[in-house]
């Protein structure tokens, strides 16, 4: 059974860091690219980033490109969100995605990013 | 900057037939952008419904079903039930890597 489990959520200022992990278990972890998706308080999904299963290469939206960076670690089976220069418009639930092709086949269950003074 | 267009709202009664489409401000929407569907009801996980355009995720009922029509992807769902009142969002590949979600369609079963 594919399981996604994130962590590191929580309260951060303005201008804070803050790092999401996301535990991965029942696939083969480093044959899959993995996203990071977010939904702010009341609107829709948006997808954020993107790594391949080698983690050779990353993709970013324009909205976070520049501040965050997303990283795997294949012998722990664990994908990372790096959040930089946190604005209150980053503050949403942020989803780790298992990547089946092009589309998210499995969810997390989310973890909540509040950015707020 | 392109755009993923979908219905803000839509309603249906139980039993009935819905469709929901997914469009670009900028073009066509192809089997190329390998278009797929999400379900989510308020304080859920999204649930996968469609990918690569027509495939049904593992253990979606059939009355759920993706195609092409026209210039757009679209979701339709077919003897719908009250269950089915959620949030919908399409997703669009647009190549090297990006994704786009569309604003997402709130159904309503009434």
């Amino acid at each position: 059974e594919v399981q996604l489990l994130e962590s590191g959520g929580g309260l951060v200022q303005p201008g804070g860091s803050l790092r999401l992990s996301c535990a991965a278990s029942g696939f083969t972890f480093r044959s899959y690219a993995m996203s990071w998706v977010r939904q702010a308080p009341g609107k829709g999904l948006e997808w954020v980033s993107k790594i391949s299963g080698s983690g050779d290469s990353t993709y970013y939206a324009d909205s976070v490109k520049g501040r965050f960076t997303i990283s795997r670690d294949s012998s722990k089976n664990k994908v990372y969100m790096q959040m930089n220069s946190l604005r209150a418009e980053d503050t949403a639930v942020y989803y780790c995605a298992k990547n089946g092709g092009v589309y998210f086949d499995y969810w997390g269950q989310g973890t909540l990013v509040t950015v707020s003074s | 900057q392109t755009v993923v267009t979908q219905e803000p709202s839509f309603s249906v009664s139980p039993g009935g037939t819905v469709t929901l489409t997914c469009g670009l401000t900028s073009g066509s929407v192809s089997t190329t952008h390998y278009p797929s569907w999400y379900q989510q009801t308020p304080g859920q996980t999204p649930r996968t419904l469609i990918y690569d355009t027509n495939t049904r995720s593992s253990g979606v009922p059939d009355r759920f079903s993706g195609s092409i029509l026209g210039n757009k992807a679209a979701l339709t769902i077919t003897g719908a039930q009250a269950d089915d009142e959620s949030d919908y969002y399409c997703v669009l590949y647009m190549g090297s890597g990006f994704s786009v979600f569309g604003g997402g369609t709130k159904l309503t079963v009434l």
